[in-house]
């Protein structure tokens, strides 16, 4: 199994649909968990983290399934300015604070 | 948002100029990072600077050359880079920078980037 893993996509969904994306990871020591979005050619920026089971900040969901080793993004009422790469983020596990990203999961909102 | 930034924010250059990448943080941070991202490609991490000492280098070749003066600043030095070196040049901070110190809460805020064309 890849360290981090995402479905590249693209997901095109019509405004007001719900989506959701999961992001598999192997380090199953790990105990936090992140989102992040980026637009094109901008940097990436944190979306939301995960500790325990799940977070949730207003339409978004963010779910932490530690038996499977998957972490889940759920997007409800999604609009136009939604539409963006979400990229998920889990800790290496090795002697340095570094992040192992997944590819990136392409999302486009449709009107 | 001004807590990491990159400069330039574009630069072109020929295989056999040399120039720098600067970034700096504004959060307080003790860990630095380089990444490069290619078009359809993740991030691939470059460097991790924590405290300004080097903790990782990710076979990296010798073209590219990191400093870090203090652990709010970061430089990547450029020299007789190649076309496929042409990227999106990311710098990141971290709260810290070694898996002995972290909280598991802390995670990376990165600089805006520089794209990068060597031609």
């Amino acid at each position: 199994r890849k360290e981090v893993e995402q479905d590249p996509g693209p997901f095109n969904v019509p405004e007001g649909a719900t989506v959701a994306f999961n992001c598999t990871y192997s380090n199953s020591a790990s105990q936090s968990f992140f989102w992040y979005r980026q637009d094109c050619r901008k940097e990436p920026k944190l979306l939301m983290s995960v500790y325990s089971s799940g977070n949730e900040d207003g339409r978004f969901t963010a779910q932490l399934n530690r038996a499977s080793q998957y972490i889940s993004l759920l997007i409800r009422d999604s609009k136009l300015s939604d539409s963006a790469t979400y990229l998920c983020a889990v800790p290496s596990g090795g002697a340095t604070n570094k992040l192992i990203f997944g590819t990136g999961t392409l999302l486009a909102v449709q009107p | 948002e001004t807590g990491v930034t990159q400069t330039p924010r574009h630069l072109v250059m020929g295989m056999t100029n040399k120039k720098s990448l600067k970034c700096e943080q504004h959060l307080g941070h003790n860990a630095m990072y380089w990444y490069k991202q290619s078009a359809k490609k993740p991030l691939e991490l470059m460097f991790v600077y924590s405290l300004e000492e080097r903790v990782e280098n990710n076979s990296v070749p010798s073209r590219f050359s990191p400093e870090c003066p203090n652990s709010s600043h970061l430089f990547l030095h450029l020299h007789t880079l190649q076309p496929e070196d042409s990227a999106l040049y990311l710098c990141a901070s971290s709260q810290d920078g070694l898996a002995l110190t972290w909280d598991v809460t802390d995670t990376q805020y990165f600089g805006p980037g520089t794209r990068l064309t060597v031609l």
